[in-house]
């Protein structure tokens, strides 16, 4: 079993629409949990920190459930510049992080 | 300031060539990594180090060696290269103080083509 897996995708999703990404881990003992976005040839560049209260910042929401080891990522309000993959990350040290989902919001 | 740069940012080099990848932080991060991407975007961990020292060492074959100067620079350096580590190779840093909270900081990149 993969540590991190992601729906690969891809998501093709019109602008406005509200978009959920999952993201399961299996190290049970993971401290860390993060959202990074990576576009094209670009290195990856974190979006937010996960934490067991929940992150939101702006329309980017995050979310942990320990009990089922997910993390989620909700995107309100989609912009065609939230096209990109996202990738979740979870662990101590190392991270160790999924493939990547990928979005595209069409205009 | 870029905060992690790579140098070279694209090498192209023929198979059994020797090469080497730099990477410097000027975030004052006690810890920094190399990260492998291949053709399928899975972006893998093959060394860290926290204030020069070796702290992790994944499966990686000894062709492929770290090094740590201080706690600024970790060089790749690869030995007689082969067609499948062609790759965007990715450096990153963090501090072990703050990594819960702000994760890595990833430099942009080595495109390696072995041909």
């Amino acid at each position: 079993r993969k540590e991190v897996e992601q729906d690969p995708g891809p998501f093709n999703v019109p602008e406005g629409a509200t978009v959920a990404f999952n993201c399961t881990y299996s190290n049970s003992a993971s401290q860390s949990f993060f959202w990074y976005r990576q576009d094209c040839r670009k290195e990856p560049k974190l979006l937010m920190s996960v934490y067991s209260s929940g992150n939101e910042d702006g329309r980017f929401t995050a979310q942990l459930n320990r009990a089922s080891q997910y993390i989620s990522l909700l995107i309100r309000d989609s912009k065609l510049s939230d096209s990109a993959t996202y990738l979740c990350a979870s662990g101590n040290t190392p991270l160790v992080f999924g493939k990547g989902t990928r979005l595209s919001v069409i205009a | 300031d870029t905060a992690v740069s790579q140098t070279p940012k694209y090498l192209v080099t023929q198979m059994g060539n020797d090469k080497s990848i730099k990477c410097e932080q000027n975030l004052g991060h006690d810890t920094m990594y190399w990260y492998k991407q291949d053709s399928k975007k899975f972006l893998k961990i093959m060394f860290s180090y926290n204030n020069k020292e070796l702290i992790i060492n994944e499966t990686v074959p000894n062709r492929f060696s770290p090094k740590s100067p201080d706690k600024a620079h970790l060089n790749l350096h690869i030995n007689s290269l082969e067609l499948g580590d062609s790759a965007v190779y990715f450096c990153a840093s963090s501090h072990a103080r703050d990594r819960a909270n702000y994760g890595y900081t990833f430099g942009s990149g080595t495109r390696l083509t072995v041909v």
